[in-house]
């Protein structure tokens, strides 16, 4: 059974504060990896992709990447009220050629101001 | 504007009768992607196409059909067999899901079912 999991939280931070979400994953092959956030009634948008083992920035949001540990996190710098969202890692599986991405439940994440 | 466009926003569907829920894409994508979410649950995959004319069952496919007859468009029909519709249904779409893999996929606004 290919597996993505996440905390499901809430996860409660201040704001300013760095909100750090984590995923794992069953699969020890595969190759890309998502990060989309969802709020409340909306559909997930992306705000990061990571393919290779290391960390990744952009603006705000830094994804960290480790294959040896089926692991991937994302780490929010300086949260924001706004940034209070369900967020859903996404692990596309080796071995399933065309197939969609495995999505993780999400984990919730409030930022109080 | 490039998009993918669900329609309706939302849906009542009676005892026994199908409805089709309707997605279109101008991205000139060629992956395409129905994906069901109920609360506090995770998207689960009921279809994917990855060309026009073919598609193939995702985890859920059971109640649900589809076509693909154009590569913009990539209808879902749920059937009267699929006996817990209530849900918050996603497409989405990608460039080239292939081997490879490495296309996020983008997402329309969603299709809100419920039963009357």
């Amino acid at each position: 059974q290919k597996e993505v999991e996440q905390n499901s939280g809430p996860l409660s931070v201040p704001e300013g504060a760095i909100a750090s979400l984590n995923c794992t994953y069953s699969d020890r092959g595969s190759q890309s990896f998502f990060w989309y956030r969802q709020y409340s009634g909306k559909s997930p948008e992306l705000i990061m992709s990571i393919y290779s083992n290391g960390d990744k920035e952009d603006g705000r949001f830094t994804a960290q990447l480790n294959k040896a540990s089926q692991y991937v996190s994302l780490l929010i710098r300086d949260s924001q009220p706004s940034d209070s969202a369900t967020y859903l890692c996404a692990v596309n599986m080796a071995n399933q050629a065309g197939t969609a991405l495995i999505f993780g439940k999400g984990t919730t994440l409030s930022v109080s101001s | 504007d490039g998009g993918i466009t669900q329609s309706p926003k939302y849906l009542f569907r009676k005892e026994g009768q199908n409805v089709t829920l309707s997605c279109e894409q101008n991205l000139n994508h060629d992956a395409m992607y129905w994906y069901r979410q109920d609360p506090g649950q995770g998207l689960r995959l009921i279809y994917y196409s990855q060309i026009v004319n073919d598609f193939q069952k995702g985890d859920i496919a059971e109640g649900y059909s589809v076509s693909r007859e154009k590569k913009e468009s990539f209808p879902l029909t749920v059937t009267s067999a699929q006996k817990n519709p209530t849900a918050f249904y996603l497409c989405a779409s990608s460039i080239d899901q292939g081997t490879a893999s490495n296309q996020p996929q983008h997402f329309g606004d969603g299709t809100r079912l419920s039963i009357l």
